[in-house]
Formats: structure tokens, sequence, C-alpha cells
């Protein structure tokens, strides 16, 4: 079993769209958590982190539900630019940052 | 500022031949990770160091690579032999981590391509 799974789309959407990726993770002692965006051919950049108590970042919303080993992204008014893949991210290195990441869902947004 | 530097940016050797690929990470950082990117597999974390020492290298798939940070501003992974299934694109990272806080951010450089006919 992989120890981040996500699904890999690809999730199209018209502008204007919400949509929500989902990721589960494996390993209980996993301390934090992130989504990073890559675009195609290019290398990933951090996003955002994910807390417990939800969080948001403009039109992104991270969820953590450490009980169910969920994590959750939700975009809002999607724009042409939000076209990318998005890899969920689990820190299982305690002090050190040892991400693992997942696969990745990709999201085509259209006019 | 510079961000993380690779080199090359693209490689394409015959298998059997000896890849070596280079890292620069961002001044002052302490901590330096190496992935690989497939289609099948996703980023997979190779090795990693704080303050040039490899802290854990379990991601290494087997002896034909190595990796080495002789100091805190440059960082080699090795391959040899090279191999066609190791033709992936392989990132180098690094991140500041202070008294064990880690952040989750690494900054990325813009990768390695190697192709291994």
């Amino acid at each position: 079993r992989k120890e981040v799974e996500q699904d890999p789309g690809p999730f199209n959407v018209p502008e204007g769209a919400t949509v929500a990726f989902n990721c589960t993770y494996s390993n209980s002692a996993s301390q934090s958590f992130f989504w990073y965006r890559q675009d195609c051919r290019k290398e990933p950049k951090l996003l955002m982190s994910v807390y417990s108590s939800g969080n948001e970042d403009g039109r992104f919303t991270a969820q953590l539900n450490r009980a169910s080993q969920y994590i959750s992204l939700l975009i809002r008014d999607s724009k042409l630019s939000d076209s990318a893949t998005y890899l969920c991210v689990v820190n299982i290195g305690g002090g050190y940052n040892k991400l693992i990441f997942g696969a990745g869902t990709r999201l085509a947004v259209h006019p | 500022d510079a961000g993380v530097i690779q080199s090359p940016r693209h490689e394409v050797t015959e298998m059997g031949q000896e890849v070596t690929l280079r890292c620069k990470p961002i001044s002052g950082h302490n901590s330096l990770f190496w992935y690989r990117q497939t289609m099948m597999r996703g980023l997979e974390l190779l090795i990693y160091f704080n303050n040039n020492v490899p802290i854990d290298d379990s991601g290494m798939p087997e002896d034909r690579f190595s990796a080495k940070m002789p100091n805190a501003s440059f960082s080699t992974l090795k391959i040899q032999p090279s191999e066609p299934r190791d033709s992936a694109v392989y990132f180098c990272a690094s991140s500041l981590v202070w008294d064990r806080r880690a952040t989750g951010e690494l900054f990325f450089g813009e990768g390695s391509r190697l192709t291994v006919l």
C-alpha cells in the first residue's frame, strides 16, 4: 500500500467551478501535512500547510482529519491558472522535513 | 536570491555509463534532499542530508546509487552503472530546519532529466 494515496484524475472543470481533492495516508505517526502544486514539466512548490482546525488561503481551503488519516483541498472559483497537478504531502520525519509525496491529482480548468 | 541549482538539466547516456548529477542548495539552508520522479512511481525520496550528514538513505534503490555532500553548498548523486530503468527526472531540494522544527517547505531545483538508452 502506498504511504500517500490520491485520485490521479484528471479533473476537468470549467472556470468558476468548485473542485475538491482528497488524499489518505497510512502512517499514523505522520506529523505534518501539506499540499504542493506542480506545473507541467516544472518543479513542485508549496501551496499550503494543512492544519487540524482547517485553514484557508484565498480560494483554497485545506482540511485534515487525523482520526480518518484523510486530507482534503477545496478550490473555489477555479481559474485557468489553477491547472496543474496537486500533490498531497506528509511529513514523517519528526523534526526533519522527510516529506512523502502522493502521486498527485491533475486538474484542468477550461474556459 | 538564487534558488536551488541543478546540473545538468538534461542528460542522455547509454546503459552502463556513469552519471553524476549536481546540486547547489540555497545558501543558508541546512537540509538537502534528492528525489526521483517518474510517471509510474511519482516523486520518491532517495536520500536526505542535514548539516551535510546523510540522515536517511533508505530510499536509495540499490548500490548503483550513491550520494555525497562534501560541504554545505554542493551535493552529487551518482549512478554507476546506469540502466534504462533509471530514466527519470531527478530533483534536488533544500530547506532550513531550526531546532528540529520542520516547516514542510522544500525548495526544489528545476530537475535533471535523465534518459538512459
